[in-house]
């Protein structure tokens, strides 16, 4: 069993609608979890990130920790097609220690 | 936000050559980076990482010798991809962390290496 499990997709959405992507993790010890936002052949870009459970808001996009299920979401509201990327979740922490290990990515397309 | 500098963005050389990857953190002092590799539609795959003055440690299965890592400042590591081969050809991704940063939270821009 992988530590981190994520749906690679690909998803299609049409312009608007609100995106869910999700991860599930088997290690309960990690602390910090994060969403990744990488456009093709280029570095991933740190969009958001969360300490322990609960949720975290910051414009259109919504991250949220379940702890006791061991899962995370990333909710994209008003998606456009500039959204249309790779969406890597990724956690670390605890006895995990300060590596990051990282889902396989999910690719999402947004449809005009 | 932090940035983070990678160079060369492409990269193509000959079987038996080697190359070197730079990484440098911009705007704060990276104690430790990591690098990277990730292959088409895959995620990405830890190599090593490297601390500021320290040998880096590798993960299990990354030749040491292959891929020579070195973290002279804090500011710099660099990754040597040596005696190359069509199979090194990948894409390589570094990340840098400052002291008192998140963990992990800037990446660089990515190298495509392309051996022939």
């Amino acid at each position: 069993q992988k530590e981190v499990e994520q749906d690679p997709g690909p998803l299609s959405v049409p312009e608007g609608a609100i995106v869910s992507l999700n991860c599930t993790y088997s290690n309960s010890a990690f602390q910090y979890f994060m969403w990744y936002r990488q456009y093709s052949r280029k570095g991933p870009e740190l969009l958001m990130y969360t300490y322990s459970s609960g949720n975290k808001e910051d414009g259109r996009f919504t991250a949220q920790v379940d702890k006791s299920s061991k899962y995370i979401s990333l909710f994209i509201r008003d998606s456009q097609p500039s959204d249309s990327a790779t969406y890597l979740c990724a956690m670390s922490g605890g006895t995990g220690g300060f590596k990051t290990i990282f889902g396989a990515g999910t690719r999402l397309f947004v449809k005009a | 936000g932090a940035v983070v500098s990678q160079h060369p963005s492409r990269v193509i050389c000959k079987s038996g050559t080697s190359v070197k990857i730079e990484c440098r953190s911009l705007d704060f002092q990276a104690t430790t980076m990591f690098w990277y590799r990730q292959f088409p539609k895959q995620s990405l795959m830890l190599m090593a990482t490297s601390n500021e003055g320290s040998k880096a440690t590798y993960e299990q299965g990354v030749e040491k010798d292959k891929f020579l890592i070195n973290h002279a400042s804090l500011t710099l590591s660099t990754l040597t991809v040596t005696s190359a081969h069509p199979e090194d050809s990948s894409f390589y991704i570094c990340s840098a962390r400052s002291l008192t940063g998140l963990t992990e939270a800037f990446f660089g821009q990515g190298t495509r290496l392309t051996v022939v």
